[in-house]
């Protein structure tokens, strides 16, 4: 079956810092790939997405791109602010009609002034 | 964007009782709704697929007869926990899909936590 793995948290930055949470996933076929992000007390978002390999998805300064040979989907950001810190949970979803997503355990992101 | 809501956001309750959580989909008509539960440093698994006028499909493993879900208007789904025990506490979160965008325009509610004594 599918399931997403991806770095344990909390990731703990100081303000303007790089920031990478690995992911890493297990699925057949070509399934689309997701970032959501949650901030405290609100529901899971919608970050940014990448439905076919060597795509790149983003948004609001975060990256990832959809690597098939390496079966990773990895969010990056250049400089981290304070208002970043959130769980931020990478999924899948298989690409038969209407799958349900899959969904790594989140990554708490920490960010200090 | 869109918004889907829960209530409560958090409930404590006695073991054997039960306990009725609703999501709402606030501006958009969500014909199919899902329920999550969340663990402590866990994934979010998902319970069961909800769809409007019908049964709902449960994932293996979930217990429909203690997990009860209803969908009957195309705004509102509840979740019914029964007889609710002390391994029932969880994080349960609902998400709301808009027919109107591509699939995977799914939005999520903020979340109930329930707390079993």
């Amino acid at each position: 079956g599918n399931s997403v793995t991806q770095m344990e948290g909390p990731v703990t930055l100081s303000e303007e810092a790089f920031l990478t949470i690995n992911c890493t996933y297990t699925a057949t076929g070509y399934p689309s790939l997701f970032w959501y992000v949650q901030y405290p007390g609100e529901g899971l978002q919608l970050l940014l997405k990448a439905t076919k390999a060597d795509d790149k998805g983003s948004n609001k300064g975060f990256e990832a791109t959809y690597r098939k040979e390496t079966t990773s989907f990895h969010l990056e950001k250049g400089s981290v602010q304070v208002s970043d810190s959130a769980v931020y949970f990478c999924a899948l979803r298989g690409n038969s009609g209407y799958s349900t997503l899959t969904f790594g355990k989140g990554t708490m992101l920490l960010v200090s002034p | 964007g869109a918004v889907v809501s829960q209530h409560p956001s958090w409930v404590i309750c006695k073991s054997g009782t039960s306990v009725k959580i609703e999501c709402r989909s606030l501006d958009f008509q969500a014909t199919t709704m899902f329920w999550y539960r969340q663990f402590p440093k866990q994934s979010l698994m998902l319970m069961a697929t909800s769809n409007e006028g019908s049964k709902a499909t449960y994932e293996q493993g979930v217990e429909k007869d203690k997990f009860l879900i209803n969908h009957a208007s195309l705004t509102l789904s509840t979740l019914t926990v029964t007889s609710a025990h002390p391994e029932d506490s969880s994080f349960y979160i609902c998400s709301a899909r808009d027919p109107s965008g591509r699939p995977e325009t799914q939005y999520f509610g903020p979340g109930t936590r329930l707390l079993v004594l």
